[in-house]
């Protein structure tokens, strides 16, 4: 089993609808992160959590909320769907922040907003 | 802002060949990370460089990071069809509140044909 399972794998989903994207992990890391990846534009940090408590957002956060419930557990929100928001995302975790800490991540959730 | 330039963005050679591609920027970096992403798979990293002039091997994969911490290499020797993948850069970027944050390249896209 994997060790950051996201879901689902892919979605296809309507303009102004509410879509969750949901990340456990059971690497038993404190450090959690959601990323989006469009063709060309490499992986960029929409939100990130240290702890269940701390909740901080990304480059690329406007149109998008998070929710910490557990610290095996963040979800990613759209609010109100957009097509531009069709992208693939991941979640990853890290056991060491800073410098150096190596990241552990999802196999990844295809968003297709229509 | 601490951008990671990655070249070049596709790369498609034959089986046997050898290859280079390049991370750089304009910032000096404290580390930097090589990560691989094969198709509908998530990145893995592959090695983390943190001392100027550094020379890594990963089997026929070799990584260099420049002597002012600016760029990064990747060399493979003798490609074989599985290093085929989006091949990305990382590094870390300050994000406020005296964090760090890993920042991407938009990658480098490689294609070994048999």
């Amino acid at each position: 089993d994997a060790d950051v399972t996201q879901t689902p794998r892919n979605r296809i989903t309507k303009t102004g609808k509410r879509i969750m994207l949901e990340c456990s992990q059971t690497k038993g890391h404190d450090r959690m992160y959601w990323y989006r990846q469009d063709p060309g534009l490499g992986l960029q940090l929409i939100y990130y959590s240290f702890d269940v408590k701390d909740i901080n957002k990304g480059e690329i956060s406007d149109g998008y909320s998070v929710s910490r419930q557990a610290q095996a557990k963040f979800s990613l929100s759209l609010e109100s769907a957009i097509p531009n928001q069709t992208a693939l995302y991941f979640c990853a975790t890290s056991g060491l922040g800073g410098l150096t800490g190596e990241l552990f991540f999802g196999e990844g959730s295809r968003l297709t907003v229509l | 802002t601490q951008l990671l330039e990655q070249s070049p963005q596709f790369l498609s050679i034959q089986e046997g060949e050898n290859l280079t591609v390049y991370c750089n920027s304009s910032s000096v970096f404290s580390s930097l990370q090589w990560y691989r992403q094969e198709p509908g798979e998530g990145p893995v990293l592959l090695v983390t460089v943190v001392t100027g002039g550094e020379v890594k091997k990963l089997k026929r994969l070799t990584f260099q990071f420049g002597d002012a911490r600016k760029d990064s290499s990747l060399h493979i020797t003798a490609a074989q069809p599985g290093d085929t993948g989006l091949y990305l850069c990382a590094g870390p970027a300050y994000s406020g509140a005296g964090s760090y944050q890993l920042t991407f390249g938009k990658g480098t896209k490689l294609s070994v044909i048999p």
